[in-house]
């Protein structure tokens, strides 16, 4: 099966500060999406990003398929996005997760 | 409001019970979906089903039971064969195979 890796495992960020999280696959895949978890649990969309770049606000994400990676980006972290977050990768028939990226944004 | 419902947000069962985890969605998916999460861990796949009145198993789908007579319904039973069932349970739908997958806001279950 597919191996799906998320780096760092753990981040610690000062209000303000710019992060990068990434996500290594191990073969092709059909689509790829980004999930924030929050501290109730709840898995929040982020991106649905098989290839390309898109941005939400502060944040962004990149795809490049090919090189079987995908970065997500957060500018001007706030305290607010503490939590996991979450790559998924569709292949065969369903979506495979990494690990996971806990993030904590400090006051 | 159109979204995946998970009911109940906390349940407690005993050992030996069965127990059903209900599942609903609005959204006129075809695809949907049941994982499994435990403290600091990932999403693990249980079952799935592509389409009504079918479903197939994940990588862990022993102890556990789906049906799907309706499409917006896929409720998971927790059979009281499932070893370690205490964890974070989360339903998601896709309109299809492969398409962005929005997800519930989970159960969590608890084996007293």
């Amino acid at each position: 099966g597919i191996q799906v890796e998320q780096s760092p495992p753990d981040l610690i960020l000062q209000e303000g500060a710019n992060s990068t999280l990434r996500c290594n696959f191990s073969d092709s895949v059909n689509n790829l999406q980004w999930f924030h978890q929050n501290p109730w649990g709840q898995l929040i969309n982020l991106f649905y990003i098989p290839s390309g770049t898109k941005q939400n606000g502060r944040l962004s994400a990149t795809t490049v398929a090919t090189e079987r990676y995908s970065l997500l980006y957060i500018s001007s972290s706030q305290t607010t996005d503490s939590g996991v977050y979450f790559c998924a990768v569709f292949y065969g028939q369903n979506f495979v997760f990494g690990p996971g990226t806990r993030l904590s944004v400090l006051p | 409001d159109g979204g995946i419902t998970q009911s109940p947000k906390y349940l407690f069962r005993k050992e030996g019970q069965n127990v059903t985890l209900s599942c609903e969605q609005n959204l006129n998916h075809d695809a949907m979906y049941w994982y499994r999460q435990d403290p600091g861990q990932g999403l693990r796949l249980i079952y799935y089903s592509q389409i009504v009145n079918d479903f197939q198993k994940g990588d862990i789908a022993e102890g556990y039971s789906v049906s799907r007579e309706k499409k917006e319904s896929f409720p998971l039973t927790v059979t009281s064969a499932q070893k370690n069932p205490t964890a974070f349970y989360l339903c998601a739908s896709s309109i299809g195979t492969g398409f962005e997958a929005f997800f519930g806001q989970g159960t969590r279950l608890t084996v007293v």
